[in-house]
């Protein structure tokens, strides 16, 4: 069992949809990260949330919008996506964003597709 | 700048058999390293890390890895593989100062034979 919950596990959507993926972590970690995965290939990151404040933003393009509500929970939202945007969304936690000596944690991720 | 060479696209062993995976890495910092292990479907769980403390690094599931600073490498190695390791396995380097931004290697994918 992962310590970082995603949900959904899957989800199927039109290009003219609005979704959100969602990510929970009670471990008390204050650095938050989102990252896209392509079959075969290792995760990239996307987003970073140090203290609810976004950090880092790899130059994603804007039809992807990160949240950071409270610290425990980091939310994706989705609009207007493209087919190349179908990948595996990981989110991962960990203590702090200065603390490079600790893992981060992955959530198992939500398998996205792109109709 | 940091970087990493996962020097094996594949591995295939035999079940009961010793399993290597070679990693070096590039990093102008003191870097932390660490080994993640993502099966199909399911996210990327930590197997081991090393942070500057002992340079042999036991991990879950009987693996361990050794910190060679004159050689720049973090092999990962398991005395004897099960059925249940086959999977993608990933190093990462994250430097100090970086902001705990990580650097992937292009990652292993683990095959065990009967």
């Amino acid at each position: 069992d992962t310590e970082v919950t995603q949900t959904p596990k899957h989800l199927v959507m039109g290009m003219t949809n609005k979704k959100s993926l969602k990510c929970e972590q009670h471990m008390g970690h204050r650095a938050m990260y989102w990252y896209k995965q392509k079959a075969k290939k290792p995760p990239e990151l996307m987003f970073v949330y140090s203290y609810e404040k976004l950090s880092i933003n790899e130059s994603v393009p804007s039809r992807f919008s990160p949240e950071c509500p409270n610290s425990s929970l980091l939310n994706l939202h989705l609009h207007a996506l493209q087919p190349e945007d179908s990948a595996l969304y990981l989110c991962a936690s960990s203590t702090r964003l200065t603390a490079s000596n600790q893992p981060q944690h992955f959530g198992d991720g939500t398998r996205l597709s792109i109709l | 700048a940091q970087s990493v060479t996962q020097l094996d696209s594949h591995v295939s062993v035999s079940e009961g058999t010793p399993v290597l995976l070679r990693c070096n890495y590039s990093s102008s910092y003191s870097p932390s390293l660490f080994w993640y292990v993502q099966h199909p479907n399911k996210g990327l769980q930590l197997l081991l890390k090393y942070t500057s403390a002992a340079t042999l690094v036991k991990g879950i599931n009987g693996f361990e890895a050794e910190f060679k600073k004159s050689e720049t490498s973090f092999h990962l190695t398991k005395p004897s593989a099960h059925m249940s390791d086959a999977a993608e396995y990933f190093c990462v380097v994250s430097e100090a100062g970086g902001g705990n931004k990580l650097t992937f290697g292009t990652g292993t994918q683990l095959k065990v034979e009967l």
